[in-house]
């Protein structure tokens, strides 16, 4: 079945530095990949997506790029603010467009000033 | 973004007694909602899947008659859960789309503390 492995967090970091957290994922066809990201007390927030492969998701300085080959979406930021700090859920929809989303574990993010 | 509201954000009730919370799209209309759970520091478990005008999908281990789900609406979906236990305490969070979207968009949540 489809299935999402993030890094086991948590990860952190001081103010300005690079962030990666690395995602994989196994699903038949062709997944479209999301990352959200959930702020203490509060729901989940899309914060970009990739439909196919090859494409770049982008947002807030965030990125992340739809691999195929390597069946991963990892999350990139060049310099991460203390405001970053949250959990970040890597997620997928099957092909079918259902709309159901099977999440990773999610990874804490804290960034030091 | 398309905005989802979900009602009450917290909610403390006694064991025995029923709660129910509420998911709305407030501009748009949603012809699929779905249901989380979140336990602490954990992801999120789909639990049921509704369209509007018709039964839940309940996903495999999710009792459909401890959580009730109504999708009355195009705009409204509510879960129930019966007879509430300590156990049943959880951050509860509801999603909604148009099936012509790619992605879904989540209510803020709901914390419910069974005492």
């Amino acid at each position: 079945g489809n299935s999402v492995t993030q890094m086991e967090g948590p990860v952190t970091l001081s103010e300005e530095a690079f962030l990666t957290i690395n995602c994989t994922y196994t699903a038949t066809g062709y997944p479209s990949l999301f990352w959200y990201v959930q702020y203490p007390g509060e729901g989940l927030q899309l914060l970009l997506k990739a439909t196919k492969a090859d494409d770049k998701g982008s947002n807030k300085g965030f990125e992340a790029t739809y691999r195929k080959e390597t069946t991963s979406f990892h999350l990139e930021k060049g310099s991460v603010q203390v405001s970053d700090s949250a959990v970040y859920f890597c997620a997928l929809t099957g092909s079918g467009n259902t709309g159901k989303l099977i999440f990773g574990q999610g990874t804490t993010l804290q960034v030091k000033p | 973004g398309a905005v989802v509201s979900q009602h009450p954000s917290w909610v403390i009730c006694k064991s025995g007694t029923s709660v129910k919370i509420e998911c709305r799209s407030l501009d748009f209309q949603a012809t699929t909602m779905f249901w989380y759970r979140q336990f602490p520091k954990q992801s999120l478990m789909l639990m049921a899947t509704s369209n509007e005008g018709s039964k839940a999908t309940y996903e495999q281990g999710v009792e459909k008659d401890k959580f009730l789900i109504n999708h009355a609406s195009l705009t409204l979906s509510t879960l129930t859960v019966t007879s509430a236990h300590p156990e049943d305490s959880s951050f509860y969070i509801c999603s909604a789309r148009d099936d012509s979207w790619i992605e879904a968009f989540f209510g803020q949540g709901t914390r419910l503390t069974v005492v």
